[in-house]
């Protein structure tokens, strides 16, 4: 079993929609959660970072963790045809040696058609 | 600043065959990183570097070699290229500052490599 799971998709929705992506993940000692974004055949990008457990909020996205169940979730409000990209959910521990040791998810692959 | 740039962008190899992959960065970061990107895998860490001169293994370091002699630049060498081995290369790096840092890694644009 993978310490971070996240379903690949690809998922279609209509512009405006709003999108739920999400991550499940084993480790306990996972503290630090991202969300990156990765357009077609380009490197992958920071999109929203959550220490912890709660909510962050950011423009159209908001992020949000539940470590009780080891779940994470990033939705995007009035979803537009340029969020179509890969989503990929990534995690550390907490303490100096876990500093950029990340595990990434799968990636979401998310296409939002006008 | 061109942040992160790789070289080559693409590359075929026969089984058997070396070759070195470049990563270069201008944003003076300690940190640096290379991950394989393979379709329902998501993204490896294979080995990474935390300042000139260190290197230490990821998650799937077995055929690959990196040196970190510059600052600025972490190669990926692949001594006998096995078809396993085709993949998205990406390179990454970041800077830990002495506050709690947001792990931003800025990743470079990927080299596809192919290994017949």
């Amino acid at each position: 079993q993978k310490e971070v799971e996240q379903d690949p998709g690809p998922l279609s929705v209509p512009e405006g929609a709003i999108v739920s992506l999400n991550c499940t993940y084993s480790n306990s000692a996972f503290q630090y959660f991202m969300w990156y974004r990765q357009y077609s055949r380009k490197g992958p990008e920071l999109l929203m970072y959550t220490y912890s457990s709660g909510n962050k909020e950011d423009g159209r996205f908001t992020a949000q963790v539940d470590k009780s169940s080891k779940y994470i979730s990033l939705f995007i409000r009035d979803s537009q045809p340029s969020d179509s990209a890969t989503y990929l959910c990534a995690m550390r521990g907490a303490g100096g040696t876990s500093y950029g040791k990340l595990t990434f998810g799968q990636g979401t692959i998310l296409t939002v058609h006008p | 600043n061109a942040g992160v740039t790789q070289t080559p962008k693409f590359r075929v190899l026969k089984t058997g065959q070396s070759m070195t992959l470049l990563c270069a960065q201008d944003m003076n970061h300690e940190y640096m990183y290379w991950y394989r990107q393979d379709p329902g895998m998501g993204l490896r860490l294979i080995h990474y570097s935390v300042g000139e001169g260190t290197t230490a293994k990821g998650e799937v370091p077995d055929g690959y070699n990196v040196s970190r002699l510059k600052k600025q630049n972490f190669l990926l060498g692949l001594e006998s290229a096995a078809p396993s081995q085709t993949s998205v290369y990406f390179c990454a790096s970041s800077q830990r500052s002495g506050r709690a840092s947001t792990d931003t890694q800025y990743f470079g644009p990927g080299t596809r490599l192919t290994v017949l």
